[in-house]
């Protein structure tokens, strides 16, 4: 299977506790792009890299969020301090450069 | 930002054609995309339009783009049970990276 993979696929924490997501994309893709998605709602933009370079965030990620992308393969989002809005599906997609965007199962996060 | 507008429900009978409407905000925008998403699931790509055509048929899938009225739709032909999801609409924003997706439309199909 070569498409975009997301782990954990669920993940329930306690308010206040870090949690720590990864994808992986397809292997040949240079962009990773993360959404999050809350109920009733399309998916909202996050941030993306090209290659290592995380080049745009948006300003829905705030400083408890951080993303990375060390050797310009996988990606991990950590959120520290977790707080009940950060309750989500949070998507991983990746794409060619001007590609289409494949998208991943999502991780699903609840905190209590 | 702005919103792109999609009608929230829509059912539709087996074998009927269903027809979901978007409506998008960047008049620059290059390519236009139909995300089907299923129930805990991620987004699947289904099909997508360069902003320079009106017009692209897929199997069962038609895409009609109006770039005057910034008005996109959707056309499943005999439309089945297993076509019961959440069709998302998206623009890929001029600024080069990021889509811009609406609140998606429910499609639910009765036999």
């Amino acid at each position: 299977d070569t498409g975009v993979s997301q782990d954990p696929r669920h993940k329930i924490t306690k308010r206040g506790q870090n949690v720590t997501f990864r994808c992986d994309p397809i292997s040949e893709h240079n962009r990773l792009y993360w959404y999050r998605q809350t109920l009733g709602q399309g998916p909202e933009f996050l941030t993306y890299f090209q290659n290592e370079a995380q080049l745009e965030k948006s300003r829905l990620l705030s400083d408890r969020f951080s993303a990375e992308r060390p050797k310009g393969s996988f990606s991990t989002l950590e959120i520290q301090r977790t707080e009940q809005g950060d309750s989500a599906m949070y998507l991983c997609a990746s794409s060619t450069i001007m590609g289409e965007q494949y998208f991943g199962p999502g991780t699903r996060l609840t905190v209590t | 930002g702005e919103d792109v507008e999609q009608s929230l429900f829509l059912s539709v009978r087996e074998g009927d054609s269903s027809v979901i409407n978007c409506t998008y905000t960047d008049s620059s925008s290059t390519y236009l995309y139909w995300y089907k998403q299923e129930p805990g699931a991620g987004l699947q790509l289904l099909t997508y339009i360069f902003s320079n055509m009106d017009m692209k048929q897929d199997q069962r899938l038609t895409v009609l783009l109006n770039k005057k009225d910034k008005h996109l739709s959707l056309r499943i032909a005999d439309t089945q049970t297993g076509d019961s999801a959440i069709y998302f609409c998206a623009e890929y924003l001029s600024s080069g990276y990021a889509l811009n997706f609406g609140k998606g439309t429910s499609l639910l199909v009765t036999p």
